[in-house]
């Protein structure tokens, strides 16, 4: 089954460390995004990648970072600059990144960071 | 830029109860709209969409229909289950063709027996 994979589900941290969290798609998807969720609140895009080997900054990019090496594989690390890091990270994916297309979402990972 | 506002939550209903979970919009040029459904502790799943104005979306009972004139694009099921207790998510895409989507804040729905 075609579909989108996050882990791990839950990740715990001591403030100051990077980390990374694991997104992989076998849709074949060319765009994929990633996601902020905190409680109450929609959904705030992070970083986008329309193509391997670019990305572009969303709305609240300060403080992560991600690479897009494979088609299959977006992952978004964490830095230390971010001030909340505390969330629940949605990654997602679409066929292309046009209102065409209707994204898929993985799972989720939930990050605390103490 | 292109915005949409949900009816705020929680939303609390005894089983069969008719639903509604007002979804309007503003946006310039013709946006698509989204439900999506995000079930305790896991992503989001899409419910419907409709990509033109008086399209209608519908999937597992829920209908919702693009509304240009009204600019809403509300969720309804005429017979809510406790399986449905969730959070609902609308959303449009943003200006121009770019995919990306603008999410409302959510609406919690909690069915009771």
């Amino acid at each position: 089954d075609g579909g989108i994979t996050q882990s791990p589900k839950y990740l715990f941290r001591k403030e100051g460390q990077n980390v990374t969290l694991s997104c992989e798609q076998n849709l074949n998807h060319d765009a994929m995004y990633w996601y902020r969720q905190d409680p109450g609140q929609g959904l705030r895009l992070i970083y986008y990648s329309q193509i391997v080997n670019d990305f572009q900054k969303g709305d609240i990019a300060e403080g992560y970072s991600v690479s897009r090496e494979k088609k299959e594989s977006f992952p978004l690390t964490v830095t230390s600059a971010q001030k909340n890091p505390t969330a629940f990270y949605l990654c997602a994916s679409s066929r292309q990144m046009t209102n065409s297309y209707e994204q898929y979402f993985g799972p989720g990972t939930r990050l605390t960071v103490t | 830029g292109n915005s949409v506002t949900q009816m705020e939550g929680p939303v609390t209903l005894s089983e069969e109860a008719f639903l509604t979970i007002n979804c309007t919009y503003t946006a310039t040029g013709y946006p698509s709209l989204f439900w999506y459904v995000q079930y305790p502790g896991e992503g989001l799943q899409l419910l419907l969409k409709a990509t033109k104005a008086d399209d209608k979306g519908s999937n597992k009972g829920f209908e919702a229909t693009y509304r240009k004139e009204t600019t809403s694009f509300h969720l309804e099921k005429g017979s809510v289950q406790v399986s449905d207790s969730a959070v609902y998510f609308c959303a449009l895409t943003g200006g121009g063709n770019t995919g990306k989507l603008i999410f409302g804040q959510g609406t919690t729905l909690q069915v009771k027996p």
